[in-house]
C-alpha cells in the first residue's frame, strides 16, 4: 500500500511556458500534502503545504503567483510552474501524508528550463 | 524554528568498513526521526525511522538510536558495501506542529569502493 504516482517525471520545457507536475495518491487519501524542490547536490526545501479543498500555504521566498498549487481531491494535488525560468530548474517532489504519520515520497520530476 | 544539522561529505569509504553519519538536530516540541536514502537517479526512500527518545531505528544493516539528551540521531553500519552508495538525508518531524511537515538535513552523499 501508500502508492504516490508523480508525473511527469522529467520535463523540458522553454523560458516562459508553464509546467503542470501531478502528484497521486492511489490507495489512500492524502488530506494533506506537501511540495519541495531539491536544487542540484542540495538538500530538499519545503515549498507550499496544501490542504484538501483549501489555498496552500507557501513557505517564505516562494512566489505563490509562480507556483500555482491544487488540491482539488483527496487523493490528487497539482503544482504548475509559470512562465519558467533557468532558474526554476530543479527537482520537485511531493509528499502526501498519511494517517500515523507516514509520509510516501512522489517518484519527483526533474524540470529543466532552456 | 526547527533544524537538522548533518555530517558534511562526500564520505568515501572502503568495503565492510564503518560507517557514521551524524545528524544532530534542533526542534520546538518532541520529533520524530527519519534517515532517508537516494540512489543514484531515484527519488528518496524512507531507511529508517525513531519516534521517540530512546527508539533504535533499524534496516538493511542500518541502525540510529534517537537521543534526546544529546539531540542526535547518528546514522550507523558495520560494514558497509558498494550498494550503500547514495546520498544520505536526515530529517525530522515536529509533532508539535500542525504541518507536521519534513525538515531535511543538508545530505551526506557516501561512496564505497570496491
Amino acid at each position: 500500500g501508500a502508492v504516490v504516482s508523480q508525473h511527469p517525471s522529467w520535463v523540458i520545457c522553454k523560458s516562459g511556458t508553464s509546467v503542470k507536475i501531478e502528484c497521486r495518491s492511489l490507495d489512500f487519501q492524502a488530506t494533506t500534502m506537501f511540495w519541495y524542490r531539491q536544487f542540484p547536490k542540495q538538500s530538499l526545501m519545503l515549498m507550499a503545504t496544501s490542504n484538501e479543498g483549501s489555498k496552500a500555504t507557501y513557505e517564505q521566498g516562494v512566489e505563490k503567483d509562480k507556483f500555482l498549487i491544487n488540491h482539488a481531491s483527496l487523493t490528487l494535488s497539482t503544482l504548475t510552474v509559470t512562465s519558467a525560468h533557468p532558474e526554476d530548474s530543479s527537482f520537485y517532489i511531493c509528499i502526501p501524508m498519511r494517517e500515523g504519520d507516514g509520509y510516501t515520497f512522489g517518484s519527483g520530476t526533474r524540470l529543466t528550463v532552456v | 524554528g526547527d533544524s537538522v544539522t548533518q555530517m558534511e561529505g562526500p564520505v568515501t569509504l572502503s568495503e565492510e568498513a564503518f560507517l557514521t553519519i551524524n545528524c544532530t538536530y534542533t526542534a520546538t516540541g518532541y520529533p520524530s526521526l527519519f534517515w532517508y536514502v537516494q540512489y543514484p537517479g531515484e527519488g528518496l526512500q524512507l531507511l529508517l525511522k525513531a519516534t521517540k527518545a530512546d527508539d533504535k531505528g533499524s534496516n538493511k544493516g542500518f541502525e540510529a538510536t534517537y537521543r534526546k539528551e544529546t539531540t542526535s540521531f547518528h546514522l550507523e553500519k558495520g560494514s558497509v558495501q558498494v550498494s550503500d552508495s547514495a546520498v544520505y538525508f536526515c530529517a525530522l518531524s515536529d509533532a508539535s506542529g500542525s504541518a507536521r511537515q519534513l525538515t531535511f538535513g543538508s545530505g551526506t552523499q557516501l561512496t564505497v569502493l570496491p
